[in-house]
């Protein structure tokens, strides 16, 4: 069955701190992996990686997709309280995305 | 551009009555796809619908559950006889075609979902 794994669960940080989420995968047919933002509302989309080894960056997030061991991380260098949110990871193929549970991050004044 | 366009927002069913959700995609785009997020749990795919045909209704549960997307209208998700492991945010997401993750594609816009609450 395929599988995404998000760790940790939840995180707290204070604002200017440095965190990395985790994401693993188990997936048949691997297209890419995408990283999206969910704060209340709709998720929004913050990267799709679909090559190992290669940092794709947007101001203070980046990410990097390592397809050998089956892993990608997703880096937000000095966190803000903006950052607070459920960080989801999925991976696609064909027309489907398959979710992991997410990381709820939230970052303290 | 108004984006996915999903309503209602929010919704309460009592147990066995019916609960129709609707999504209207982007302008211009013509292929649908329904995710369900259940509390504590990730976004899981339902169906992806193109206009008048179901492509892929393979997260669809087996019964109660159906989905449509009309030539004219929105796509509409339909959960008959609703039970209150249903109450979930149903998520819809459009494409202006269809969609192979990873070929210079980046995914799809999702819109802001539908909450429902079984009663």
């Amino acid at each position: 069955e395929d599988k995404v794994v998000q760790s940790p669960l939840s995180l707290v940080v204070h604002e200017g701190d440095t965190v990395t989420l985790n994401c693993s995968y188990e997936v048949t047919n691997f297209r890419s992996l995408l990283w999206y933002k969910q704060e209340k509302k709709a998720p929004t989309f913050l990267f799709m990686l679909t090559s190992s080894g290669i940092e794709k960056k947007s101001g203070r997030l980046s990410s990097i997709l390592d397809k050998k061991e089956l892993f990608s991380i997703l880096n937000i260098t000095a966190t803000q309280t903006g950052d607070s949110a459920i960080y989801l990871c999925a991976v696609g193929y064909g027309n489907k995305l398959v979710f992991g549970a997410g990381t709820i991050l939230r970052v303290k004044s | 551009n108004a984006g996915v366009m999903q309503n209602p927002r929010h919704l309460v069913r009592r147990r066995g009555q019916e609960a129709r959700l609707r999504c209207s995609p982007m302008k211009g785009h013509s292929h649908v796809y329904w995710y369900r997020q259940l509390p504590e749990e990730g976004l899981k795919f339902m169906v992806y619908l193109q206009k008048e045909n179901i492509i892929d209704e393979s997260g669809m549960p087996k019964e109660r559950f159906s989905a449509e997307f009309p030539k004219e209208g929105p796509s509409i998700l339909r959960i008959q006889q609703v039970v209150r492991g249903d109450s979930a945010a149903y998520f819809c997401a459009s494409s202006p075609s269809q969609i192979i993750m990873g070929q210079g594609s980046y995914g799809y816009t999702f819109g802001s979902g539908t909450r429902l609450t079984v009663v």
